[in-house]
């Protein structure tokens, strides 16, 4: 059981680039999420699921998309990176349970710098 | 919407002084409330979480925290620090809000237990 793995650990980018965070869960959880992480901002949702097909923003979601192809995988896309994009990223997933969610359990994280 | 508040961004303490950390949230619905841990390097983790019943919830590491829902709180206590826990701590909530969750951060409160 791995929990949630994301790859890759770093990443660099020039700015205009495009990439995908990978993120994967083998917890069966129907809900996935990803956020990202700022000094002094705490982490701010970006894009959530709660099952294959079914996506949603989050507070911060301009200038990424995400889709959900199986339960397992949840990738975030960059289409053209900027630097205000340069944070750490994070990929969690819980079971939706009762009364509004579970405990979600993260990913190790990517970091990411667009120059 | 909702949002969290964390009162203290910095708090600097030495060893075996007592803790408490300030959480408000602003949902007035029915919530679910967590305290996560990040230590350096390492990514979340759970310390606590609140769904119903005792509003006085015990985790891990002996931390623990009391839900004043009059109060729209969720602060996190623990007796004697160590320097282990040397760390920042996030608060957050979810609210469970046309068939969707939501796990919404506060700020973070970066702890340093000095020996």
């Amino acid at each position: 059981n791995a929990g949630v793995t994301q790859t890759p650990k770093f990443q660099v980018l020039k700015t205009g680039q495009s990439m995908t965070l990978q993120c994967a869960q083998d917890m069966n959880h129907e809900y996935m999420s990803w956020y990202r992480q700022d000094p002094g901002m705490g982490l701010r949702l970006i894009h959530y699921s709660v099952g294959a097909g079914i996506t949603d923003q989050g507070e911060v979601p301009n200038g990424y998309n995400v889709s959900r192809s199986t339960t397992e995988d949840f990738p975030l896309r960059l289409l053209s990176a900027a630097p205000s994009q340069t944070s750490v990223y994070f990929c969690a997933s819980s079971f939706l349970g009762t009364s509004g969610g579970d405990e979600q359990f993260f990913g190790p994280g990517t970091r990411l710098t667009v120059l | 919407a909702q949002s969290v508040s964390q009162h203290n961004h910095h708090v600097i303490l030495s060893e075996a002084a007592s803790l408490e950390l300030g959480c408000n949230y602003s949902y007035g619905g029915t919530v679910n409330l967590f305290w996560y841990v990040q230590y350096p390097g390492q990514h979340l983790q759970l310390l606590l979480k609140y769904f119903s019943g005792d509003p006085l919830v015990k985790g891990i590491k002996g931390f623990e925290a009391e839900f004043i829902k009059s109060k729209f709180s969720f602060n996190l206590r623990k007796p004697s620090v160590q320097w282990s826990d040397t760390a920042e701590y996030f608060c957050a909530v979810t609210s469970f809000s046309g068939g969707y969750n939501k796990l919404i951060f506060g700020a973070g409160t970066r702890l340093a237990v000095h020996p």
